[in-house]
């Protein structure tokens, strides 16, 4: 079992390109969440998807910002535009079920850098 | 609202020492209540999670209580050695019309040898 398997782990982009993470949930597994982790602050919220469909999205800008995970193939967080404020980790997650009681395994994270 | 508070922000104790870390909720219709230990440069991974029909639930050295009428749960870790230094986080499932975990900002623990 690879376990929640993120790529790339580090993404550098210049201001004004386009960033995308990717994130293969654990096998079993078909829900999917993403969280944004700042330098030394805590992991938030940006959104909660089931296959070809995004659960939750409130955490996430409106602008420049989308996820999708497709039926086949990996969950996508896809940034445009970045700008020096998107430097972070991201992480995802993903978890059997959606009973509020099923334990999230996360992922390693994708470090994005914007110059 | 979604809130979830983290107590204290740090933490620093003698090895050998206890460490509490509280967690305190809004309102949630959550029955599970999990533990992340975060190493730097890590990603977070489960230690302890408790379900609401036990009050505490221990595993060796660490153990987690949950008062589910005052909304909040502890993480108790007994015997600390430099190994625990890291951040925890505390998380709550959110209920609306499907569940969200919501993560406390976090406590940086560190075990002084």
């Amino acid at each position: 079992n690879a376990g929640v398997m993120q790529n790339p782990r580090h993404l550098v982009r210049r201001r004004g390109q386009e960033a995308r993470l990717r994130c293969s949930p654990m096998k079993g597994h078909s829900h999917v969440y993403w969280y944004r982790q700042l330098p030394e602050e805590g992991l938030k919220f940006m959104v909660y998807l089931q296959k070809e469909n995004i659960i939750d999205e409130s955490g996430m800008p409106k602008e420049r910002f989308s996820a999708e995970f497709p039926k086949e193939g990996p969950s996508i967080l896809r940034i445009q535009q970045v700008v020096r404020g998107d430097s972070a980790a991201y992480f995802c997650a993903s978890s059997s079920g959606q009973s509020g009681a099923n334990v999230l395994t996360f992922g390693a994270g994708s470090r994005l850098t914007v110059l | 609202g979604e809130n979830v508070e983290q107590h204290p922000s740090t933490l620093s104790v003698q090895e050998g020492d206890s460490a509490v870390i509280k967690c305190t909720y809004s309102d949630s219709a959550s029955n599970y209540f999990p533990w992340y230990k975060q190493e730097l440069g890590k990603r977070p991974q489960l230690i302890i999670d408790i379900r609401s029909n036990v009050g505490e639930k221990k595993d060796q050295r660490i153990a987690v209580t949950l008062n589910k009428t005052a909304k909040h749960f502890s993480l108790h870790i007994t015997e600390t050695q430099p190994e625990d230094s890291a951040v925890y986080f505390c998380a709550v499932p959110f209920f609306s019309g499907t569940y969200k975990y919501i993560f406390g900002t976090g406590t940086r623990l560190k075990v002084l040898a």
